[in-house]
C-alpha cells in the first residue's frame, strides 16, 4: 500500500473551509484514496472516498491532483464538531487499511 | 448506512483473566472483518484480519495465541484477550467492509480494555 504524509495538526475558525492536505506520491493505478476521522476516544467514521475524479458528499469534498500524487480534503463550513484527527488512506480494493499518523484538526470558535 | 456494534464498550478485569469482545455487522454480511488496537495519543494498529470460516491472518508481532480470534458467522466475530496483563490495557476496535463497491470500512465505537 502507498505510503500518505500529512501534517501533524492544523486549526481552522469555525464557519471557514478547513483544507486537509495528503501526499501520496507512490500511488498505483488501482489504489483508491480514502479519508476517515476519529474523534476522541470513538471509533473511526467514514468521510469519503475517490480514484481519480473530485467527490462531493454530504460531509466533505475530495479533490485529487492529476497525477494523483496528492489530495485534498474539503471541510466547506467547519463546526466545533468537526475537531478530530483527520487520516488519509491510500490503498486498492481488498487490501489491508494501514493508519499514519494523520492530521489532528482544531476548529476554534 | 452500514453499522456496526461492539461489546462491550468498557471492561475492566484482573490480571490473569480473559476478556472476550464483540463485532457485530449488524445490516450487512461481512466475510472479512478487522481488529486495531490504539494506545493513547497514538494511531490506529492493526492487529488482525478475520476471516469468515477460516483463521485469522495477525500482523507481525501480534501474539496469535494471546489475542484469539474467531469469526464463526458472517456477522460476528470476536477478539478474546487471554491471560490479560496491564500492558494489554488499550481501546481495541474492529471493523468490517462489505465485499461489493468501494470496500469502504465501517468501523465500531470500540472497546476501553483497562487491566488492573
Amino acid at each position: 500500500d502507498a505510503k500518505t504524509t500529512q501534517p501533524p495538526s492544523m486549526d481552522c475558525a469555525e464557519g471557514r473551509a478547513a483544507n486537509l492536505p495528503c501526499n501520496h506520491s507512490t500511488i498505483s493505478g488501482n489504489e483508491y484514496v480514502y479519508w476517515y476521522r476519529q474523534i476522541h476516544s470513538q471509533g473511526p467514521q467514514y468521510i469519503i472516498h475517490g480514484l481519480k475524479n473530485n467527490e462531493t458528499n454530504e460531509m466533505a469534498s475530495l479533490i485529487i491532483t492529476e497525477d494523483r500524487k496528492s489530495s485534498t480534503l474539503i471541510l466547506p463550513h467547519a463546526t466545533l464538531r468537526d475537531t478530530a484527527v483527520y487520516y488519509c488512506i491510500v490503498r486498492g480494493r481488498g487490501f489491508k487499511t494501514i493508519f499514519g499518523a494523520g492530521t489532528r484538526l482544531f476548529v476554534k470558535a | 448506512g452500514a453499522v456496526v456494534s461492539q461489546h462491550p464498550s468498557w471492561v475492566i478485569c484482573k490480571s490473569g483473566t480473559s476478556v472476550k469482545i464483540e463485532c457485530r455487522s449488524l445490516d450487512f454480511q461481512a466475510t472479512t472483518m478487522f481488529w486495531y488496537r490504539q494506545f493513547p495519543k497514538q494511531s490506529l494498529m492493526l492487529m488482525a484480519t478475520s476471516n469468515e470460516g477460516s483463521k485469522a491472518t495477525y500482523e507481525q508481532g501480534v501474539e496469535k495465541d494471546k489475542f484469539l480470534i474467531n469469526h464463526a458467522s458472517l456477522t460476528l466475530s470476536t477478539l478474546t484477550v487471554t491471560s490479560a496483563h496491564p500492558e494489554d490495557s488499550s481501546f481495541y476496535i474492529c471493523s468490517a467492509t462489505r465485499e461489493s463497491g468501494a470496500n469502504v470500512l465501517t468501523f465500531g465505537a470500540g472497546s476501553r480494555l483497562t487491566v488492573l
